[in-house]
């Protein structure tokens, strides 16, 4: 089992939906958790991080579930630049970032 | 400078040459990354420095690959005799530390081997 599962996709959403993806871990140890963000052809970004309580950055909400080893990221209302895959991270302490494959959005006019 | 710069940015090579890709990451950032990605495939792993040290090698795909870091900044990437499966993108990342902190990526090396 790989340590970081990603539905891959494509989500394909109109604009103004909503979309939800999940990200399962396979270590119980995983400390920390991140969404990064990567447009076609270009190098990762920082989305957010995930914090144990959930957090929310305008339209984005991550959330943690340790008891089911699963992070969250929800869009509201997506807009054309939404479309990109979205990586989730997860880090065992002094580890390197361990990325998943990541999950493909695209938003349609 | 402001961001992970790497270089170059793309390189096309005969099999069987050797390659060094370089990675300047931002200044005063003890940690950096190498993974690889193919096309529509996800981040592979290939090696982390903390300070000059690299204390997780297991990414590395074989023998051909080595890679190096000096001063606590600049590393380089080498593949020896390359194969055309070793064709790819290469990412370099850095960050503060190691752990919970957020992690910059430069733009890449386009590698082709023909």
């Amino acid at each position: 089992r790989k340590e970081v599962e990603q539905d891959p996709g494509p989500f394909n959403v109109p604009e103004g939906a909503t979309v939800a993806f999940n990200c399962t871990y396979s270590n119980s140890a995983s400390q920390s958790f991140f969404w990064y963000r990567q447009d076609c052809r270009k190098e990762p970004k920082l989305l957010m991080s995930v914090y144990s309580s959930g957090n929310e950055d305008g339209r984005f909400t991550a959330q943690l579930n340790r008891a089911s080893q699963y992070i969250s990221l929800l869009i509201r209302d997506s807009k054309l630049s939404d479309s990109a895959t979205y990586l989730c991270v997860v880090i065992r302490g002094n580890t390197p970032l361990v990325f998943g494959k990541g999950t493909r959005l695209s938003v349609i006019a | 400078g402001a961001g992970v710069s790497q270089s170059p940015s793309n390189k096309v090579t005969e099999k069987g040459k050797d390659v060094e890709l370089r990675c300047d990451p931002i200044s005063g950032h003890t940690a950096l990354y190498w993974y690889r990605q193919s096309l529509g495939q996800g981040l592979e792993f290939l090696i982390y420095f903390q300070g000059n040290s690299a204390p997780d090698k297991s990414g590395l795909p074989s023998d051909r690959f080595s890679a190096e870091r000096t001063g606590g900044s600049v590393s380089t990437l080498t593949i020896q005799r390359t194969q055309q499966e070793d064709s790819a993108v290469y990412l370099c990342a850095s960050s503060l530390r190691t752990g919970n902190t957020e992690a910059f990526f430069g733009q890449g090396t386009r590698l082709t081997v023909v």
